[in-house]
């Protein structure tokens, strides 16, 4: 089945305890994509990727790291979690510009 | 920056009714898209609509773009109780390498 997988579905987590979202594509997709979702801020992207090794920011990169070492992984890495990144987190992929997106179940994050 | 704006933030219909939900964005497209979200889920893909096309349809969703207006509609027809779900538009933008989404209508389809 054409998917993107997140894991965990479910975190808690203290401020400044690195973690990361692991994310994988199993459609050889070359876009990938961060955004985060909040009451009243809606969807905002966080980092997207082009292709292998090939990263930019999105509208909130803060306090987040990306790689793109392999084509189906994207991992979203939190070096120093704080309270004001608890939301709800999406990876999404697509095969090129001009398609839509699959997007993964999301991650909920909660940071205390 | 959130580029879609949606109308209405909320909609309350019965099952059997038309459902119609408006999205006005700001800059010139590629395409834009629609999107369905069940509470606290992951966005599904309804349809793609591209700038040089005016309407489109899939099953029971249609959908119109008006680029000289800046808008778009999706209508679902004959609705359903599984229809029930938040809807957002999201853009593409020309030279723009990311979907800019709207805040979304919040549907619900009462049986």
């Amino acid at each position: 089945e054409a998917q993107v997988t997140q894991n965990p579905r479910y975190l808690i987590t203290v401020t400044g305890k690195k973690l990361t979202v692991t994310c994988s594509q199993n459609m050889n997709h070359e876009y990938m994509s961060w955004y985060r979702q909040d009451p009243g801020l809606g969807l905002r992207q966080i980092y997207y990727s082009m292709n292998v090794e090939v990263t930019d920011k999105g509208d909130v990169p803060e306090g987040y790291k990306v790689s793109r070492k392999e084509k189906r992984n994207f991992p979203l890495i939190l070096e120093s979690p704080s309270p004001n990144q608890t939301s709800l987190y999406f990876c999404a992929s697509r095969r090129d510009r001009g398609d839509g997106y699959t997007f993964g179940s999301g991650t909920r994050l909660t940071v205390v | 920056s959130q580029q879609g704006e949606e109308d209405p933030q909320a909609l309350s219909i019965q099952e059997g009714e038309n459902a119609t939900m408006n999205c006005s964005y700001k800059t010139s497209i590629n395409n834009l898209q629609w999107y369905r979200q069940n509470s606290g889920r992951g966005l599904v893909h309804l349809i793609l609509i591209r700038s040089n096309e005016r309407e489109k349809h899939s099953g029971r969703l249609r959908v119109t773009l008006d680029t000289s207006k800046k808008s778009s509609s999706l209508l679902i027809t004959a609705s359903r109780a599984a229809d029930t779900a938040s809807y957002f538009c999201a853009t593409d933008g020309k030279g723009a390498q990311k979907l800019v989404f709207g805040q979304g209508t919040r549907l619900t389809i009462n049986p």
